[in-house]
């Protein structure tokens, strides 16, 4: 099972860039990552998954390096609703969340 | 769609009562995941269907916890006999496609305490 490795905790200001990264030394060729974001009191929500490289979407980009043993989940421009939970997820056999990244934004 | 609908969002009861959470996945989806999170424990698997078949049981902590689903729309977590430790928000998830590139979509949770 690719196990996940992240920071347990972040701080930001509002407007500033965020970037988490998850360590996934295990992964599988056939393994997709994906984040969650989970705000408190919420059930964990989808933000963004990749294979390879870079993908973009309207709430957040995802880099991911050749190796693939790692990967960086960017949110441009965070506000004060950003702050939640933040958990990478590898492959479909590893679906045990860990203990995510919880990141505070500052006004 | 309306998403994963988990019921009730709120279950109170007495140590030694039977607890029954409900769960309706999104239509269409072909797996179903029943998680349970604590602040001392964090977000944990309980069990896993695909297909309306158990899966990954390996995480339902006891005999006291069953989880069954008779159909694509409907799945049921029970405890009996409940016990406080098992206080705790419980989420329902469903996903559909190939296995690799798996996302879930978490329902709103039911909040159960047992005193």
């Amino acid at each position: 099972l690719a196990k996940t490795t992240q920071p347990i905790s972040m701080d930001s200001y509002e407007g500033q860039e965020v970037n988490i990264t998850c360590s996934h030394n295990n992964i599988a060729t056939n393994d997709y990552i994906t984040w969650y974001q989970q705000f408190p009191s919420q059930g964990p929500r989808f933000i963004i998954q990749g294979y390879k490289t870079k993908v973009t979407n309207e709430v957040a980009s995802l880099f991911i390096p050749a190796d693939r043993k790692s990967s960086t989940l960017s949110l441009p421009r965070v506000s004060l609703s950003d702050t939640a939970v933040y958990y990478c997820l590898v492959g479909a056999n590893d679906m045990r969340f860990g203990a995510g990244t919880r990141l505070t934004v500052k006004p | 769609d309306a998403g994963v609908i988990q019921s009730p969002r709120h279950e109170v009861t007495e140590m030694g009562q039977e607890v029954t959470l409900r769960c309706k996945p999104i239509s269409g989806h072909n797996s179903l995941f029943w998680y349970r999170q604590t602040m001392m424990r964090g977000l944990e698997l309980l069990i896993y269907f695909n297909n309306n078949v158990p899966i990954d049981d390996s995480g339902m902590p006891e005999d006291r916890f069953s989880a069954k689903m008779p159909n694509a729309s409907f799945s049921t977590l029970k405890i009996q006999p409940s016990e406080p430790r098992d206080s705790a928000v419980y989420f329902c998830a469903s996903s559909w496609g190939v296995r690799a590139k798996n996302i879930q979509y978490f329902g709103a949770g039911t909040r159960l305490s047992v005193l």
